[in-house]
């Protein structure tokens, strides 16, 4: 049981290029989250999920597209990153009544 | 729409004092609450949660947590601060209805001195 797996670990971008963050789950939760995290500002939500085919914005979702096709993974795309959105990224997932699982992040790094 | 403050950015305490870090929410009906601990370079390990009932909760590390309806808050208490505990604290809030938004505060950075 592998609970939330993130893809890749750690990337390094030229401003401009894109890329996708993998976010994938086992637990069969319906809620699945983007986080990142800034030094000094905690971590904030990018966006979310309630269910497969659903997608809703976060706190900071400007610069970020996400997808759920299936319900075990979230993904995150980055259609032409800035060095704004050099950052740790989280995923998450969450069943009601229950512990929200965290992956293990993705250090993203845009020159 | 739901918020979470940590009123503390730094906190200083000597080792064996107890420790009290503060949490207030914005939401229109009682969350689901949260704290986490995050050590430098590492993941968010959960430490208590609150869903229902008792409103003083026991959690890992000799942490515990209460629920207070009437001040909005959840404030993470410890008896007697380890130099281990050291890290960042986060509270965060999950919405039980419509949104299912989960959101954390900004942190809470304690320094534990010998």
């Amino acid at each position: 049981n592998a609970g939330v797996t993130q893809t890749p670990k750690f990337r390094v971008l030229k401003t401009g290029q894109s890329m996708t963050l993998l976010c994938a789950q086992d637990m069969n939760h319906e809620y699945m989250y983007w986080y990142r995290q800034d030094p000094g500002m905690g971590l904030r939500l990018i966006h979310y999920s309630v269910g497969e085919g659903t997608t809703a914005k976060g706190e900071v979702p400007d610069g970020y597209n996400v997808s759920r096709l299936k319900k075990q993974n979230f993904l995150l795309g980055l259609e032409s990153a800035a060095p704004s959105q050099t950052s740790v990224y989280f995923c998450a997932a969450w069943g009601l009544g229950e512990t929200q699982y965290f992956g293990p992040g993705t250090r993203l790094l845009v020159l | 729409a739901q918020s979470v403050t940590q009123p503390d950015i730094h906190i200083t305490v000597s080792e064996g004092a107890s420790l009290e870090l503060r949490c207030n929410y914005s939401y229109g009906a009682t969350p689901y609450l949260f704290w986490y601990v995050q050590s430098p370079g590492q993941g968010l390990q959960l430490l208590l949660k609150y869903f229902s009932g008792d409103t003083l909760v026991q959690g890992i590390k000799g942490f515990e947590a209460e629920f207070k309806r009437s001040q909005s808050s959840f404030n993470l208490r410890k008896p007697s601060v380890h130099w281990s505990d050291a890290a960042e604290y986060f509270c965060a809030v999950g919405t039980t209805s419509g949104t299912y938004k989960y959101i954390f505060g900004t942190g809470t950075r304690l320094k534990v001195l010998a």
